[in-house]
């Protein structure tokens, strides 16, 4: 069965430093996501892509975060400059065209900001 | 108003007993409506979509109430595999597919 597959699983890094987190969508997906968890909370929607364009973020996807689709097969998250309130689990999803709505997420990748 | 709203549980059912999990939503304009499970620091997994005319699959079965904005997950037969995070979660808007994510209800099935 077809998965989302993230890298690495977990994340250390330095307050001020730049991260990438890195995701390969199921691959006849054409709608990618990336979600966020807070340990102890829910799971936050951050932002979706289509088409090579963001479609829809939230208030959270801030100038510190950017997506990128760059080949065929991957989708990344960068977050520029790390605070400590962006350690959290960090989820990437993918979707079918416009009938399925269905997300199936990836592993997550956990990221601790120290 | 929280969007999604879920009893945070726990829930502990002896093996073999069905429990019924509800969750409310507050945007009327919601259009599709899942549950995922989530086990302790995994990825959601989807368990099943919500149908208006509700829908079974083994085990499983949810129920759409649009009218009280309210969905519900019945589990029958609960195995120890079943222990798990139930998540409710919600399609918003027409043409936007950000989904929104209850807090999640705690289910712990006991030999």
């Amino acid at each position: 069965e077809p998965e989302v597959t993230q890298t690495p699983s977990h994340q250390v890094t330095q307050m001020g430093q730049e991260v990438i987190l890195r995701c390969v969508p199921i691959s006849n997906h054409l709608y990618f996501y990336w979600y966020r968890q807070i340990l102890g909370q829910k799971v936050e929607f951050l932002v979706s892509f289509y088409n090579n364009e963001i479609s829809e973020k939230s208030e959270i996807f801030d100038d510190q975060f950017s997506v990128e689709r760059p080949d065929g097969s991957n989708f990344t998250l960068k977050i520029r400059s790390t605070k400590l309130e962006d350690s959290a689990m960090y989820f990437c999803a993918s979707s079918e065209g416009q009938g399925g709505r269905e997300q199936y997420f990836g592993p997550g990748t956990r990221l601790t900001v120290t | 108003r929280k969007e999604v709203e879920q009893d945070p549980g726990p829930f502990n059912v002896p093996e073999g007993a069905t429990v019924a999990f509800n969750c409310t939503y507050s945007n009327s304009a919601s259009q599709s409506f899942f549950w995922y499970r989530q086990d302790c620091r995994k990825e959601p997994k989807l368990l099943m979509s919500v149908y208006s005319s509700g829908n079974e699959d083994g085990r499983f079965t949810a129920q759409l109430n649009r009218a009280s904005q309210y969905i519900s997950l019945l589990i029958r037969d609960s195995k120890l595999s079943d222990s798990a995070t139930y998540l409710c979660v919600v399609n918003d808007l027409t043409g936007r597919r950000a989904l929104t994510f209850g807090s999640g209800t705690r289910l712990q099935v006991q030999p």
